[in-house]
């Protein structure tokens, strides 16, 4: 069975500071891997994904994320990070023969003025 | 595109009374959709998998009488929370994929409060 790891529950940082959230998974076959980020009483958004191809992958809100089969990564990145960026993140790992998701515990991501 | 609504955004309801939260496609037709539900700080927990005309699939430890799911159109599902308890407050979230995305990506509902008094 797949599972992912969010190392970091809590992460503060200073605005337009660099973000990296990590995100280790476990699965046996070539990984479909998302980030959703979720507001407080809301619903989760989707970030971006990776299903195959380049790594590298871009999403919005200027986020993006590189797949590392050798590390079984795939670490969420921000060059400058906005207050309103403040928020959850989750990473989850999809199965292939269905699209169920498995996630993350989530990091909770904090930025100081 | 992919948008996923649900209602009501937040319920309170009496202990032994029944809830029923939709979760809507607004934008595509869903053949999957799937129910979460969200403990403080925690992260979510798939509970099923809600199929068009089919039967749900539940997760082991989700009571399928306790947590009633339908899924009769393809724009549709429903979770209906029967005889609710205390314990079943919490944050329940649907989601469903978009056949034009290849099924892949889940399109996520911006969730239901209930609290059973």
């Amino acid at each position: 069975a797949q599972s992912v790891t969010q190392p970091d529950i809590h992460i503060t940082v200073s605005e337009g500071a660099s973000l990296e959230l990590r995100c280790n998974y476990s699965y046996g076959a070539t990984p479909y891997l998302f980030w959703y980020v979720q507001s407080p009483g809301q619903g989760l958004q989707l970030l971006l994904k990776y299903f195959s191809g380049d790594t590298l992958v871009q999403g919005i809100k200027g986020f993006e994320a590189e797949f590392k089969r050798s590390q079984s990564s795939f670490n969420l990145r921000k060059p400058s990070v906005h207050w309103s960026d403040a928020a959850e993140y989750f990473c989850a790992v999809g199965e292939n023969a269905g699209n169920m998701l498995t996630f993350g515990g989530g990091t909770r991501l904090m930025v100081k003025p | 595109g992919a948008v996923v609504s649900q209602h009501p955004s937040w319920v309170i309801c009496k202990s032994g009374t029944s809830v029923k939260i939709e979760c809507r496609s607004l934008d595509f037709q869903a053949t999957t959709m799937f129910w979460y539900r969200q403990f403080p700080k925690q992260s979510l927990m798939l509970m099923a998998t809600s199929n068009e005309g089919s039967k749900a699939t539940y997760e082991q430890g989700v009571e399928k009488d306790k947590f009633l799911i339908n899924h009769a159109s393809l724009t549709l599902s429903t979770l209906t929370v029967t005889s609710a308890h205390p314990e079943d407050s919490s944050f329940y979230i649907c989601s469903a994929s978009d056949p034009g995305q290849g099924r892949r990506t889940q399109y996520f509902g911006p969730g239901t409060r209930l609290l059973v008094l």
